[in-house]
């Protein structure tokens, strides 16, 4: 089965700092890849998508990047963060052979401040 | 484009009680369908999924859901809930054929208060 890792668990950085939230999955190989974002009181909102390393799809365009540097490691990035980007981000992993089912890691709350 | 639409953002229930939690979507075929829960602070956990054959399917946690492909919905729904099963509900399409991205479409989720 699998296992997603997210770090950090809880974040509070300065308004303009840059961010790096890390997501490395277990139990699985060339998996798809998500970024989501909560805000709060809301549902979720897909970031990014990877299909595999280096291959990043975004959904929302927004001063965030990510990137796959390892088959199973899947980075949030910003160069300089504002206050909207506070929320509570998801990393998931489809399930193979599972008709789209996919797992989701912990998460990380990330309060700008 | 698919959509999923839940259209109770809280919902309060009193310990015991049946529940049932609406979801409907939009897509041109018969999708994925999926059933999450969420607790505080945590992540996403399955419950169930519909993706072919009996309408009606059994979850973790006593939960079940039926798909009615004529109303385009696939309700939630539990016969006695427990105080534990307060928490976030997200009811979520896929389509069969999205390709290699195989997304999620999120409904923007009901928030389940229950009383003892």
């Amino acid at each position: 089965s699998q296992t997603i890792h997210q770090w950090p668990a809880t974040l509070v950085q300065p308004v303009g700092s840059p961010l790096s939230l890390e997501c490395t999955v277990e139990g699985t190989s060339n998996p798809n890849l998500y970024w989501y974002r909560q805000a709060a009181g809301r549902g979720l909102q897909l970031l990014f998508y990877s299909i595999g390393i280096d291959q990043i799809s975004s959904e929302v365009p927004q001063n965030l990047s990510a990137s796959r540097p390892q088959d199973r490691q899947f980075i949030l990035s910003s160069k300089k963060l504002l206050l909207s980007d506070s929320g509570f981000y998801l990393c998931a992993s489809l399930v193979r052979g599972r008709a789209g089912e996919q797992f989701f890691g912990p998460g990380t709350r990330l309060t700008v401040l | 484009a698919q959509s999923v639409t839940q259209p109770d953002i809280h919902i309060t229930v009193s310990e015991g009680a049946s529940l049932e939690l609406r979801c409907n979507y939009s897509y041109g075929a018969t999708p994925y369908l999926f059933w999450y829960v969420q607790s505080p602070g945590q992540g996403l956990q399955l419950l169930l999924k519909y993706f072919s054959g009996d309408t009606l399917v059994q979850g973790i946690k006593g939960f079940e859901a039926e798909f009615k492909r004529s109303q385009s919905s696939f309700n939630l729904r539990k016969p006695s809930v427990h105080w534990s099963d307060a928490a976030e509900y997200f009811c979520a399409v896929g389509s069969p054929s999205s390709g290699s991205a195989r997304q999620l479409t999120f409904g923007s989720g009901t928030q389940l208060t229950v009383l003892p």
